[in-house]
């Protein structure tokens, strides 16, 4: 139990433009989700917290307004990258947290962003 | 000072060998105590969950608090090359409270 999955694993886009990634609790209601950028070798960089109905609440320096996202479900989170320009080339995992099951954050398995 | 302290490594061991991952906190709330491991390219996988003081065994794994000394540990027995992985500790005061991870320590385990 206690999957959650990203979609898609690996895009490639031009600058410019804007992609978007799902993240799906598939078992199990998450009542919070969380988007993570990581860097090569570096440890996790939590962006923001999003609530299901309620606004993400952002890190100190995310652009909210450059990752937008949505947390339009309980088993439904998005992550949009707008604008994307090569410094937003990344790593984005996503996870999932219930207090129903062991309170804990479970992780996709990431999206691997590159901006050409 | 972080809430959360874990040595980066890298660690390189043989196989076979005991390995001993810690992370020290400075949070008397925590109360939940995880492990993950992450492969190069994956996201975390959960590999241990404890709640409070005291040890908790898996398989080769075995996870340790000591809430006294604000200090936990992850145990690998019998350790293999597939153990090789970047291992993150976490830990929180409860549901309401937000997950602080560790910055996580790199493990190799050379056949």
């Amino acid at each position: 139990g206690a999957v959650v999955s990203q979609h898609p694993s690996r895009v490639i886009c031009k600058s410019g433009t804007s992609v978007k990634i799902e993240c799906r609790s598939l078992d199990f209601q998450a009542t919070t989700m969380f988007w993570y950028r990581q860097f090569p070798k570096k440890s996790l960089m939590l962006m923001a917290t999003s609530n299901e109905g309620s606004k993400a609440t952002y890190e100190q320096g995310v652009e909210k307004d450059k990752f937008l996202i949505n947390h339009a479900s309980l088993t439904l989170s998005t992550l949009t990258v707008t604008s994307a320009h090569p410094e937003d080339s990344s790593f984005y995992i996503c996870s999932a947290r219930s207090t129903l099951l062991a309170d804990t954050q479970y992780f996709g398995p990431g999206t691997r962003l590159t901006v050409l | 000072q972080k809430e959360v302290e874990q040595d980066p490594g890298p660690l390189s061991v043989p196989e076979g060998a005991i390995v001993s991952l810690n992370c020290t906190y400075s949070n008397s709330a925590f109360q939940y105590f995880m492990w993950y491991r992450q492969y190069s390219r994956k996201g975390p996988e959960l590999l241990m969950y404890t709640y409070s003081s005291g040890n908790k065994e898996d398989g080769r794994f075995t996870a340790q608090v000591d809430k006294s000394s604000k200090y936990i540990s992850l145990f690998i027995r019998d350790s293999q090359p597939s153990d090789s992985a970047t291992y993150l500790c976490a830990m929180s005061a409860g549901s309401a409270s937000k997950i602080i991870f560790g910055s996580g320590t790199r493990l190799s385990i050379r056949p």
